[in-house]
């Protein structure tokens, strides 16, 4: 199970943004993706592996973590950042997503 | 440039059956696990099913198996999900995503490229 938090992140746009992933056993490789989708469109990779970004993601994007606690943080939030964000383990067959985090205008 | 793009949806009665469709271009089809994963309206994600390059091996969330099955036409690009026995709680968005890598005998079950979705809605 991945747990995200917190659910909703109100902040303003040039502000930082970290976003919380937890999952209740061990990630294995750090196999933890992190994706962003906004309403109305399929969601999109930011970041693979915890830390690594996906092609054409900006720099401001950056994942973190090992084992169990993963984070994602935007440096400075963007307009075009507000959305949901949801991590997904892909270190087992039983692929999992969290609940997700919306981050929305304040 | 990568494209999916989903059909097949629909409105149905609950116990009814649906076969999805999704087209793939813009890279060598056969190469890329693909999988399905669907969205509750105004939920979360959840990953439904999953198949390897070649079409061998597949995998099932435990709340679909038996009941739906993935395959995959490589001389069509066309991955499908044949949906049996359906509930009200499988009303979504069905996606298709693609690997973001090489995956011909194995499935990551990282999702590099999505399409636009098809909604299917179960209710009497």
């Amino acid at each position: 199970v991945l747990t995200q938090s917190p659910g909703t992140l109100s902040l303003s746009p040039g502000e930082r943004a970290t976003l919380s992933c937890r999952a209740s056993q061990s990630i294995r490789n750090s196999y933890l993706g992190w994706y962003q989708q906004k309403p109305g469109q399929a969601p999109r990779l930011l970041i693979y592996r915890a830390s690594n970004r996906a092609t054409g993601i900006p720099d401001r994007f950056s994942g973190s973590g090992s084992g169990t606690d993963f984070t994602l943080t935007i440096t400075r939030l963007e307009p075009e950042d507000f959305a949901v964000y949801f991590c997904q383990q892909y270190g087992n067959s039983a692929l999992t997503f969290g609940g997700g985090t919306k981050v929305e205008i304040k | 440039e990568v494209q999916l793009s989903e059909s097949g949806g629909g409105l149905l009665q609950p116990g009814g059956s649906l076969r999805l469709s999704c087209a793939a271009s813009g890279f060598t089809f056969s190469s890329y696990a693909m999988s399905w994963v669907r969205q509750a309206p105004g939920k979360g994600l959840e990953w439904v099913s999953a198949i390897a390059g070649r079409g061998g091996p597949t995998f099932y969330a435990d709340s679909v198996k038996g009941r739906f099955t993935i395959s995959r036409d490589n001389s069509k690009n066309t991955l499908f999900l044949q949906m049996n026995s359906l509930r009200a709680e499988d009303t979504a968005i069905y996606y298709c995503a693609k690997d973001l890598g090489v995956t011909i005998v194995e499935v990551t079950g990282l999702f590099g490229d999505w399409g636009q979705g098809t909604l299917v809605t179960v209710s009497s």
